[in-house]
């Protein structure tokens, strides 16, 4: 079946724009999060969507950073006011309820100019 | 501060030699995952080891976990170029959450 999608696949904004980056997670995935990549660097976790309970954003960096996801499936992680050092790349996953495996989505490289 | 950490940073080998990778972290954790990162893009799962195993196999995969020294290593046996990719480990704590390393880049060379 479908993977994890992801649009756009690359996005280039000037510096104080607002982006929408989408996912969309495996059909019947329960779980959905999002990370960000910098250049050479491991996963780091902003946001995490688990069914209906309220979302974990624990790791969401500052207040321009806001996700949801409507429905149980689809979300969208919007970043306000670009700075440059939100160029990365964000990767979406999601997972099936009380499965630890996470399946990755290809990713939107961000790139904030 | 960061659960995972993998060792060594970069990794280059011949085709056909056994590639290992190691991994540390700091808290319990309720599983540790390998997962495979071609060209900066999205990362495939490779392997998942529970805190109560010792060692797992897939294919020419091989996992090993000590959480008494809190580490973890990735062996790759008969290494080919197709395996040239960055390995990340994920430490996996019992909320579902799970916490990246660094990576090590592999580099195998034909």
């Amino acid at each position: 079946g479908a993977g994890v999608s992801q649009s756009p696949s690359n996005k280039v904004t000037e510096k104080g724009k607002d982006v929408e980056l989408r996912c969309d997670p495996i059909s019947g995935h329960t779980a959905l999060y999002w990370y960000r990549q910098s250049l050479g660097q491991g996963l780091e976790f902003l946001i995490y969507f688990q069914g209906n309970s309220a979302p974990d954003k624990s790791g969401l960096p500052s207040d321009r950073f806001s996700a949801e996801r409507t429905g149980g499936s689809v979300s969208t992680l919007t970043i306000q006011r670009t700075q440059q050092e939100d160029s990365a790349v964000y990767l979406c996953a999601s997972s099936p309820q009380q499965i630890e495996t996470q399946y990755f989505g290809p990713g939107t490289r961000l790139l904030v100019l | 501060s960061q659960q995972g950490e993998e060792d060594p940073q970069a990794l280059s080998i011949q085709e056909g030699e056994n590639a290992t990778m190691n991994c540390s972290y700091k808290t319990s954790i309720n599983n540790l995952q390998w997962y495979r990162q071609n060209s900066g893009r999205g990362l495939v799962h490779l392997i998942l080891i529970r805190s109560n195993e010792r060692e797992k196999h897939s294919g020419r995969l091989r996992v090993t976990l000590d959480t008494s020294k809190k580490s973890s290593s990735l062996l790759i046996t008969a290494s080919r170029a197709a395996d040239t990719a960055s390995y990340f480990c994920a430490a996996g704590g019992s909320n579902y959450k799970l916490t990246f390393g660094k990576g090590t880049l592999l580099t195998v060379n034909p």
